[in-house]
C-alpha cells in the first residue's frame, strides 16, 4: 500500500460548490503539507501542519482551509470552489531527523476541475 | 524571497545519452531537494541535497551552496526518466517555506 494517499484523484466540480480533498499517511509522520500545482509550473504552499495542533498558512492559503483530524490524516477544503483553483493538489509528509532537515515525501496527486 | 531559476526549461534526449539539469537560487538554502514528476503526474523524492554530492544509481546530483546552484546529472537516460525535474528549496528548516522552481521538462526518445 501507498505511504500517502490522496482521495478523490479526479475531481469535477462547479463554481460555489464546497470541495473537500482528504489525504492520508501511513508513515508516521508529523508534520503533514498540502500543495498546489497549476499547468507548467511548480507547487505552492497552501498549509502545512506540524502536529495535531499545529496549523500554519502558507503563501497561498486565501480560498482555502484545512483540518488535522488525526496524525495522519490531512484534509483540504475548498468553501466555494472558483475556477482559477483548477489545479493539481498534492499532499505531503515528512519527519525530520534529529538536527537534520527533512525530505518530503509526496501523495499521488488530486486533479480538480472547477467549471 | 527567494527565487529559483532551472535551466534548460525543456529537453529532449535520445535514449542512451546523458544531461545536466541546473538550479540557481538567489539566497543561502538549508533546504535544497530535486523531485522528479513523472508524466502520471506522480512527484518523486529524487535527492535531499543542501550541499555536496550524492549519487544514487543513475543519478547524480551537486550543490555548491556557496555559489548558489545545483546541478542533477542523468547518465544513460532511459524512457522512464521522462517527466519535469523540479528543484526546490528553503531557507529554513522545516518545509514550511519550500520554494520550487520552474521545473526542466525531459523527455527521452527511445
Amino acid at each position: 500500500d501507498a505511504d500517502v494517499t490522496q482521495t478523490p484523484r479526479n475531481r469535477i466540480t462547479k463554481t460555489g460548490k464546497r470541495i473537500m480533498l482528504e489525504c492520508s499517511q501511513t508513515k508516521g509522520h508529523d508534520r503533514m503539507y498540502w500543495y498546489r500545482q497549476d499547468p507548467g509550473l511548480g507547487l505552492q504552499l497552501i498549509y502545512y501542519s506540524f502536529d495535531v495542533k499545529d496549523i500554519n498558512k502558507g503563501e497561498i492559503s486565501d480560498g482555502y482551509s484545512v483540518s488535522r483530524q488525526a496524525q495522519a490524516k490531512f484534509s483540504l477544503s475548498l468553501e466555494s470552489a472558483i475556477p482559477n483553483q483548477t489545479a493539481l493538489y498534492f499532499c505531503a509528509t515528512s519527519d525530520p531527523e534529529s538536527g537534520r532537515t527533512d525530505t518530503q515525501y509526496f501523495g499521488p496527486g488530486t486533479r480538480l476541475t472547477v467549471l | 524571497g527567494i527565487q529559483v531559476e532551472q535551466s534548460p526549461p525543456d529537453l529532449i534526449l535520445q535514449e542512451g545519452a546523458n544531461s545536466t539539469l541546473r538550479c540557481n537560487f538567489s539566497d543561502s538554502v538549508n533546504n535544497l531537494q530535486w523531485f522528479h514528476q513523472n508524466p502520471w503526474g506522480q512527484l518523486i523524492n529524487l535527492f535531499y541535497i543542501p550541499s555536496g554530492t550524492k549519487q544514487n544509481g543513475r543519478l547524480s546530483a551537486t550543490t555548491v551552496a556557496t555559489e548558489r546552484y545545483s546541478l542533477l546529472y542523468i547518465s544513460s537516460s532511459q524512457t522512464t526518466d521522462s517527466g519535469v525535474y523540479f528543484c526546490a528549496v528553503e531557507k529554513g528548516n522545516y518545509g514550511q517555506n519550500f520554494v520550487f522552481g520552474p521545473g526542466t521538462r525531459l523527455s527521452v526518445l527511445p
